[in-house]
């Protein structure tokens, strides 16, 4: 079956630093991968969108890299800032659906 | 500009009663999702609309959940009769018409309680 990881719960570091979220799929193969922010008591927020042919995009502070062969995404915050604080969630989506399948979500938390 | 707009964003009723939740999708959007969160199992979807007809309610949890869609600026997801174990935030999300490229649009959620 269709498994989504999104590594350790939550995620601790100090403000300026680079904060890597991590995401594994297993029996996909997912055409793009979105990531999401969710914020306490809000819906998710769309980031970032990447497809299958593309091995990084990038969108300000924000880095996604896509590597189908090791079937994994990279989520890179730089200089990450406090207000960065806020559960991410990974996306990938096979070419022909229209629903999303959303990993467990990883919180990040940016200290001051 | 308006987003995907939800009602009630709380709702607390007691277990056996219907319960009823509203999502207004963001206009010109073919698509609208109804998804439900629980610490447990995260982020779940239960059915989802296109243009108005629903395509796939294989994540409905049972017959006590039904979704409807009149038209395009107006989606319910009802509960009759109401468990505790229904307790989650249910959201509704829209997007435009496209493949896995296009991205879904949130509302905030409908805090649910059955006590």
């Amino acid at each position: 079956s269709q498994k989504i990881e999104q590594n350790s719960e939550a995620l601790n570091i100090q403000e300026g630093k680079t904060a890597t979220l991590t995401c594994n799929y297993t029996n996909y193969s997912p055409a793009y991968l979105q990531w999401y922010r969710q914020d306490p008591g809000r819906g998710p927020v769309f980031l970032l969108l990447i497809r299958e042919n593309e091995k990084e995009k990038r969108k300000e502070r924000l880095k996604v890299t896509f590597d189908t062969t090791l079937k994994q995404s990279l989520f890179h915050i730089t200089a990450s800032q406090p207000a960065d604080s806020a559960t991410y969630l990974c996306a990938p989506v096979s070419g022909s659906a229209r629903q999303l399948t959303f990993g467990s979500g990883t919180q990040l938390t940016v200290l001051p | 500009d308006a987003g995907v707009i939800q009602s009630p964003r709380h709702e607390v009723t007691e277990m056996g009663q219907e319960v009823t939740l509203r999502c207004k999708p963001i206009s010109g959007h073919d698509y609208l999702f109804w998804y439900r969160q629980t610490m447990m199992r995260g982020l779940e979807l239960l059915i989802y609309f296109n243009n108005n007809v629903p395509i796939d309610d294989s994540g409905m949890p049972e017959d006590r959940f039904s979704a409807k869609m009149p038209n395009a600026s107006f989606s319910t997801l009802k509960i009759q009769p109401s468990e505790p174990r229904d307790s989650a935030v249910y959201f509704c999300a829209s997007s435009l018409e496209g493949e896995g490229n296009q991205p879904q649009h949130f509302g905030d959620g409908t805090r649910l309680s059955i006590l």
